[in-house]
């Protein structure tokens, strides 16, 4: 069974940074895609950034140029690296996983971690 | 960006009852639509991919339907876990967007 088990959320000041991290347990490929998803207080969902198997990297307007996500295969854990936060990032973020390779649907999902920005 | 609009926004049924939600893309997306449900406080569930195939372990009583730019998510008999938010996303672009959710609540 597929867990992602995400962690680094918190409070901080706008301008601030933040690192999130997604330990990834029962799969043994790493062709997958995997995705930060995030949800604002009482709001939809939003794509936030993502890999598209081993390599390819996209991100949402509204993020390029202030967040970067990277991933440890050995340590099998994804990251976002947050910079120049703004209240408007604030949310639930939650990694989620593919089903297959590609950025498609996700059948896997964590339980989240709340980033807060705030002065 | 391809924007996805669900409607109705909120949807008040009871047990029993046949709901439809419904998901237009603003540009054709051929058949790459998924639907999600979501409780409060958890992660979104996986319900539907490829606008009709109903993932495993999901009760019959969701079913997906469409292509194109119009999509429904209909649940025949409404039964009370089912009390929560849906979300359709489009992946016909790598850029994924949501709509903006449908809530289903008690009548």
């Amino acid at each position: 069974e597929v867990q992602l088990l995400e962690s680094g959320g918190g409070l901080v000041q706008p301008g601030g940074s933040l690192r999130l991290s997604c330990a990834v347990s029962g799969i043994t490929s790493s062709s997958y895609g995997m995705s930060w998803v995030r949800q604002a207080p009482g709001q939809g969902l939003e794509w936030v950034s993502g890999f598209s198997g081993v390599s390819s990297i996209y991100y949402a307007d509204s993020v390029t140029g202030r967040f970067t996500i990277s991933r440890d295969s050995s340590k099998s854990t994804l990251y976002l690296q947050m910079n120049s936060l703004r209240a408007e990032d604030t949310a639930v973020y939650y990694c989620a996983k593919t089903a297959v390779a590609g950025m498609s649907f996700f059948a896997s999902w964590g339980q989240g971690t709340l980033v807060t920005v705030s002065s | 960006d391809i924007q996805m609009t669900q409607s109705p926004s909120t949807l008040s049924a009871s047990v029993g009852d046949r709901v439809t939600i419904t998901c237009r893309a603003s540009q054709s997306i051929s058949s790459w639509l998924a639907w999600y449900q979501q409780k409060p406080g958890k992660g979104p569930k996986l319900l539907i991919y490829k606008a009709s195939s109903l993932e495993s372990g999901v009760p019959s009583r969701f079913s997906g339907s469409g292509s194109g730019t119009e999509f429904t998510l209909t649940i025949s008999s409404l039964q009370p876990d089912d009390f929560a938010t849906y979300y359709c996303q489009q992946y016909e672009s790598y850029s994924l967007t949501f709509g903006q959710g449908t809530k289903v609540d008690i009548k």
